[in-house]
């Protein structure tokens, strides 16, 4: 089955700095979404993003779908970004998300 | 409000006891999932329903049994054939496209 790589598995960063998150993914894909775990296990769909680039606030992303990966994008953290990020994807839309092991990401005032 | 409940959030299971976990949702969307997650990993799939009366098994579906009789409603069953049931069980939904999971506060299941 399709395989989902994201990369750092960890991060630490201090209040106000900027990162690079990022997903690679094995196979083609039209489906991929980009989700926050917060500290108390909720998940929260942040983009739908099978191609191009967007935007939500201090998020954004890019999914380059020709070469099988995706990037999120945070700016100025907030120690309320602080939680698991995961990058999920699918072939299809009638087929169920597969998800990466995520990126556990700590910011720090 | 519009939204995806599961109960409990908590539950302790004996070793030989069958348990259910539920999930509703009012968002009237077609497909709804379980998800199975263990600490430090991602999200694996149980089972899946695209619409009523019909599901499909996901890649870790022995143990596990569920039913679909109503849209709103996707409840999991973990039985006693699950050797290792101890985990954090989130349930999704979606339109019938897949854009755009919802997800449950999850239900953390124990074995005592």
């Amino acid at each position: 089955g399709i395989q989902v790589e994201q990369s750092p598995p960890d991060l630490i960063l201090q209040e106000g700095a900027n990162s690079t998150l990022r997903c690679n993914f094995s196979d083609s894909v039209n489906n991929l979404q980009w989700f926050h775990q917060n500290p108390w296990g909720q998940l929260i769909n942040l983009f739908y993003i099978p191609s191009g680039t967007k935007q939500n606030g201090r998020l954004s992303a890019t999914t380059v779908a020709t070469e099988r990966y995706s990037l999120l994008y945070i700016s100025s953290s907030q120690t309320t970004d602080s939680g698991v990020y995961f990058c999920a994807v699918a072939f299809s839309g009638n087929t169920p998300l597969v998800f990466g092991k995520g990126t556990r990401l700590s910011v720090i005032a | 409000d519009g939204g995806i409940t599961q109960s409990p959030k908590y539950l302790f299971r004996k070793e030989g006891q069958n348990v259910t976990l539920s999930c509703e949702q009012n968002l009237n969307h077609d497909a709804m999932y379980w998800y199975r997650q263990d600490p430090g990993q991602g999200l694996r799939l149980i089972y899946y329903s695209q619409i009523v009366n019909d599901f499909q098994k996901g890649d870790i579906a022995e143990g596990y049994s569920v039913s679909r009789e109503k849209k709103e409603s996707f409840p999991l069953t973990v039985t006693s054939a699950q050797k290792n049931p101890t985990a954090f069980y989130l349930c999704a939904s979606s339109i019938a496209r897949g854009n755009g999971y919802t997800f449950g506060s999850g239900t953390r299941l124990t074995v005592v």
